[in-house]
């Protein structure tokens, strides 16, 4: 009973450097988000997609781009580290829209 | 102004008291409401998912929604020090909205 799969748990980047956040989930939800959680802010949501082959920008997607090319995998990716973009990062699904969203553990993200 | 305000406490209690946890926002367009528990360390966890007005039940926890006051509640009866985490609420728009917005989460501790 997976849900919503994230790796790595934590990572350590280089300003300047890139990297991919992934994201899995087993229960064939059509939308898929990534947000993320700064401490006392609440989270804030970065891109989503409403299915396969669609995205669409969210509050914060300044930084970061995605794809979603399988139902099942919505993966988020950092071209060029800042350290503005040290966070913690959650993805989430639902099934359809105002639909209760299921969250993973998240990727703690530190850039140095 | 934030859309959604949450005291961030931390709200310390004993166990087995009776704890209420609070939410006021300011779009009146707001329909459904849900709470979610956060771990340290972990993702946001659905507790309850609530339409419009009204109360709900589920074992110890209660939620409560008063859109004439803008203004939503969750209650947890008995509490246990297993219930010490952060308790974010969250409200979304209308039947074809994705665009779940977050409180920035109260930390509760319960003692034992």
């Amino acid at each position: 009973n997976a849900g919503v799969t994230q790796t790595p748990k934590f990572r350590i980047l280089k300003i300047g450097q890139s990297m991919t956040l992934q994201c899995t989930q087993d229960m064939n939800h059509n939308y898929m988000y990534w947000y993320r959680q700064d401490p006392g802010m609440g989270l804030k949501l970065i891109y989503y997609s409403v299915g396969a082959g669609i995205t669409d920008k969210g509050e914060v997607p300044n930084g970061y781009n995605v794809s979603r090319s399988t139902t099942e995998d919505f993966p988020l990716r950092l071209e060029l580290a800042a350290p503005s973009q040290t966070s913690v990062y959650f993805c989430a699904s639902s099934r359809r829209e105002n639909q209760p969203q299921h969250f993973g553990d998240g990727t703690r993200l530190s850039i140095l | 102004q934030k859309e959604v305000e949450q005291d961030p406490g931390p709200l310390s209690v004993p166990e087995g008291a009776i704890v209420s946890l609070n939410c006021t926002y300011s779009n009146s367009a707001f329909q459904y409401f849900m709470w979610y528990r956060q771990y340290s360390r972990k993702g946001p966890e659905l507790l309850m998912y609530t339409y419009s007005s009204g109360n709900k039940e589920d074992g110890r926890f209660t939620a409560q929604v008063d859109k004439s006051s803008k203004y939503i509640s969750l209650f947890i009866r008995d509490s246990q020090p297993s219930d010490s985490a952060t308790y974010l609420c969250a409200m979304i728009e209308g039947d074809s909205s994705y665009k779940l917005i977050f409180g920035s989460g109260t930390r509760l501790l319960v003692r034992p």
